[in-house]
């Protein structure tokens, strides 16, 4: 399994509260990735990173920023926490080296479950 | 706008049964097309499919490419109970800096004993 770890697991916290997951990896891939799961909506993107403080925004980055200070870290922050954050977090990671076509696998962390009461 | 979209949304077999899953695909820039297998914790990886490797198989699941149709599907046959799970399918794409993994809503498979 590829050497990802997300903090915390689980998280119960008030709205109007910020909020910040950690994920992180030992395998030193250049590619980060938060995303939500919700019921109905699949895996979607929230932020990205394509290195060491170049981050982007995916589709549902609204109420979401991210931070990358070092390769092996990526932080999510919810600023101020809303019920509609109320969600699975998970982070992956991969390498995506344009020379080596088969280097697109990418790997998950076990997951963040948030609530937001 | 880059879209993944699978069927059926679920699906209810027998142990024994052969099931095909489909996933279509919108994007631009194309790199990869993924398919992973999701239980009650973060998704595994199960395939990976490009324009040099358009059909993989390992044991009793395999996976076909169609560049043309622009779509995959995923078969598993003689199902057992575990492969009970939620089966999504990723297309990754994207330039230099910008790669993005497009993730599909997902297929549920519940296989009876």
């Amino acid at each position: 399994d590829a050497g990802i770890t997300q903090s915390p697991r689980h998280k119960v916290t008030e709205t109007g509260t910020p909020v910040t997951l950690r994920c992180h990896q030992t395998e030193n891939h250049r590619y980060m990735y938060w995303y939500r799961q919700d019921p109905g909506h699949g895996l979607r993107l929230i932020h990205y990173s394509y290195g060491v403080k170049d981050t982007d925004k995916g589709e549902v980055s609204d109420g979401y920023s991210v931070s990358r200070s070092k390769t092996e870290d990526f932080l999510l922050t919810l600023e101020s926490a809303t019920s509609s954050q109320t969600s699975v977090y998970f982070c992956a990671i991969s390498e995506s080296n344009p020379g080596l076509a088969d280097y697109n696998e990418q790997f998950f962390g076990p997951g963040t479950r948030l609530t937001v009461l | 706008e880059d879209k993944v979209v699978q069927s059926p949304l679920s699906l209810v077999v027998h142990e024994g049964d052969t099931v095909t899953l489909n996933c279509s695909y919108e994007v631009t820039n194309f790199r990869s097309l993924l398919w992973y297998k999701q239980e009650k914790k973060a998704p595994t990886f199960l395939f990976m499919l490009t324009s040099s490797g358009i059909e993989k198989k390992s044991g009793r699941l395999s996976s076909i490419l169609d560049k043309k149709e622009l779509s995959s599907i995923l078969n598993i046959t003689a199902t057992q109970t575990g492969d009970s799970a939620i089966y999504l399918c990723a297309v990754h794409r994207g330039t230099s800096g910008t790669y993005k993994y497009i993730f599909g809503t997902g297929t549920r498979l519940k296989v009876l004993a």
